[in-house]
């Protein structure tokens, strides 16, 4: 079935350096990949999202690539501040709108 | 925008009892709502996809005596745990897709946290 794999599982950075999230997809048919951050006990939210034609896409300090070939995307965090330490879910969508969440990544920003 | 509600935050309650959890999308109409369950530092499972004016998809391994869903409008969405047991216990979400949007961006309620007894 589908599945979508996240590594690393905890991600721990001095603040200020980068952050560097990977996933790894099986469903070919899949054309949205969503970014989650959830804080805890609260919803997730997004926090960027990338659609299948399209190869990068930044919003200020976050970035997100796809690789169709590979079957790879991948969250880009920079200067990263202690206020970004959440989990952070990778997801893949097909167009029957069934989304598969990654096992997400517990990121620490240490100041 | 895109604004999603989910009531109660929080509810305990005895073994087998039932209980009502509602999901409403405010500013967007929904055709498509999605609930979800969370265990204690885990991701996201997929439960059942709930259409508006149809039955809902149960993903494999959902009971769906147990988890009642109820679509009954583009803007409401409500899952029932029916002879709720101490394993129900969890945090619940929703999520909604806009209807007008051609991706499945989807957008998550705050959760329900149950309890039971």
């Amino acid at each position: 079935g589908e599945n979508v794999e996240q590594h690393p599982s905890t991600l721990s950075v001095q603040e200020g350096d980068s952050a560097v999230i990977k996933c790894t997809y099986s469903d070919s048919a899949s054309n949205y990949f969503p970014w989650y951050k959830q804080e805890l006990g609260k919803r997730p939210q997004l926090i960027i999202d990338i659609r299948s034609n399209v190869g990068e896409k930044k919003d200020q300090r976050i970035a997100v690539t796809l690789n169709k070939t590979a079957k790879h995307f991948s969250l880009h965090i920079t200067e990263t501040q202690p206020e970004d330490s959440a989990v952070y879910f990778c997801a893949a969508s097909t167009g029957g709108f069934k989304t598969i969440f990654g096992a997400g990544t517990r990121l620490f920003v240490k100041a | 925008g895109a604004v999603v509600s989910q009531h109660p935050s929080r509810v305990i309650c005895k073994s087998g009892t039932s209980v009502k959890i509602e999901c409403r999308s405010l500013d967007f109409q929904a055709t498509t709502m999605f609930w979800y369950r969370q265990f204690p530092k885990q991701s996201l499972m997929l439960m059942a996809t709930s259409n508006e004016g149809s039955k809902a998809t149960y993903e494999q391994g959902v009971e769906k005596d147990k988890f009642l869903i109820n679509h009954a409008s583009l803007t409401l969405s409500t899952l029932t745990v029916t002879s709720a047991h101490p394993e129900d216990s969890s945090f619940y979400i929703c999520s909604a897709r806009d209807r007008r949007r051609v991706y499945n961006e989807q957008f998550f309620g705050p959760g329900t946290r149950l309890t039971v007894l």
